[in-house]
């Protein structure tokens, strides 16, 4: 079974400032997908970034980007210029290919502060 | 609007009774889901099913009967609540391939006092 590790159960930025949140996962599978997820206040689950293991490039939508290192297992996001609004719990999420399965690591708490 | 809507939002009830939980998705998915949230936010996937199948059933008491009468709707009922079964759940809906993402509704907070 698939298992994802997010390490910083809480982390803190300024506005305007970069962070990076961290998530490990352990596969045997050679393709897969992963995700990451913001969760704010509200409790909406919402998409904040894909990447597609066979695909080299790291993933990019606006001011987040992930780190992919397939290797290593590992997949962290980037968020450049924090804004209050980007304040929620992340979650980090595996995809299998062969099944309809999606692993959520235990969430990191990001609050942005002014 | 296109989403995944379940109701209701809230609801609290008492120790031993009976409840269930309504979800619709209008995307034209053809999977979808039953997510547990517990108090330390950890999510964690109770069924799936895809064009009405049930493809996953994880370790889940046999008090949670999942029931899918199309491909559009998934609904969870609950037997004999316990205390423990307090928690926020979520549906969510998907293509059943593994590069889709998943797209949830709003989630249910489950009170059972």
């Amino acid at each position: 079974a698939q298992t994802v590790t997010q390490s910083q159960p809480e982390m803190s930025v300024q506005e305007a400032e970069t962070v990076t949140l961290s998530c490990t996962y352990d596969t045997s599978e050679s393709n897969y997908y992963l995700f990451w997820y913001k969760q704010p206040p509200s409790r909406q689950m919402i998409l904040v970034i894909r990447q597609e293991a066979y695909k080299q490039q790291n993933a990019t939508e606006n001011r987040f980007s992930v780190n992919f290192q397939k290797a290593a297992k590992s997949f962290s996001l980037k968020i450049s210029d924090s804004q209050l609004g980007d304040t929620a719990m992340y979650f980090c999420a595996f995809g299998e290919t062969s099944g309809s399965r999606l692993t959520f690591g235990e969430g990191t708490q990001l609050t942005v502060n002014p | 609007d296109t989403a995944v809507s379940q109701t209701p939002k809230y609801l609290v009830t008492q120790m031993g009774n009976d409840k269930s939980i309504k979800c619709e998705q209008n995307l034209g998915h053809d999977t979808m889901y039953w997510y547990k949230q517990d108090s330390k936010k950890f999510l964690k996937i109770m069924f799936s099913y895809n064009n009405k199948e049930l493809i996953i059933n994880e370790t889940v008491p046999n008090r949670f009967s999942p029931k899918s009468p199309d491909k559009a709707h998934l609904n969870l009922h609950i037997n004999s609540l316990e205390l423990g079964d307090s928690a926020v759940y979520f549906c969510a809906s998907t293509y059943n391939r593994g590069a889709s993402p998943l797209h949830f509704g709003n989630g249910t907070r489950l009170t059972v006092t």
